[in-house]
């Protein structure tokens, strides 16, 4: 079974440009959550979607959006991206119910100059 | 407010040896938890999990323990090979909340 893929693997922005960050899940997996994941701050949870439905949301800006679609691939976007953002973006999926292990992809590293 | 942590951020051991990484909760009504390694220019992948209604479990040279009455978490690594040089992180889940509180991560070096 394909693992979750994320597109692209690296991007490079300029401050207040926009970027939209791919992610498909595990075949069968209707959960998707997002992390950033930055030397300072570690990992850090950023939403999660389900059934194209925000079900959680971390404590980032509003800059920082995401969606799922009904194939349960989601994409985050972040706007008017400032040097802070430049950070390793995972996605992970999951079953979504009950206990289920979140399995990762291997990010969009996003510099932002 | 919640947080997860690890009290060394690096551990150094010989090939063959045995490794335990340790890792605090703080949050007491965190009902499930994992275990993943993380190597360099990838994500975090998961070793292993267990429920807070268990208190050990193996898998393939690996063993969690969790001890609820502390809030301590460790893995433990039988045998430890060059291949498990990486990052370890922790991390907890609230089923309520839906979403992982990981730990700052320890990194593992194995020398020969």
């Amino acid at each position: 079974k394909a693992g979750v893929t994320q597109t692209p693997r690296y991007l490079i922005k300029t401050r207040g440009q926009q970027v939209t960050l791919s992610c498909s899940p595990i075949s069968g997996h209707r959960s998707v959550s997002w992390y950033q994941q930055t030397p300072g701050q570690g990992l850090q949870f950023l939403f999660e979607y389900f059934s194209e439905t925000q079900r959680n949301k971390g404590n980032f800006p509003g800059r920082f959006s995401g969606r799922q679609f009904s194939n349960s691939r989601s994409e985050m976007n972040v706007s008017t991206l400032e040097l802070g953002d430049s950070a390793l973006y995972l996605c992970a999926s999951s079953l979504g119910q009950g206990n289920s292990p979140l399995h990762f992809g291997n990010g969009t590293r996003l510099t932002v100059t | 407010g919640e947080s997860v942590g690890l009290h060394l951020p690096t551990l150094s051991v010989q090939e063959g040896d045995n490794s335990i990484i340790n890792c605090a909760y703080s949050n007491s009504a965190s009902d499930y938890f994992i275990w993943y390694k993380q190597e360099s220019g990838k994500g975090p992948q998961f070793i292993i999990d267990i429920r807070s209604n268990m208190d050990k479990r193996q898998g393939q040279r690996v063993t969690v323990l969790l001890n609820k009455t502390v809030k301590h978490l460790s893995l433990q690594i039988a045998a430890t090979q060059p291949g498990d040089s990486a990052v370890y992180f922790c991390a907890d889940y609230t089923g309520t909340a839906s979403k992982l509180t990981f730990g700052t991560g320890t990194r593992l070096q194995v020398t020969l």
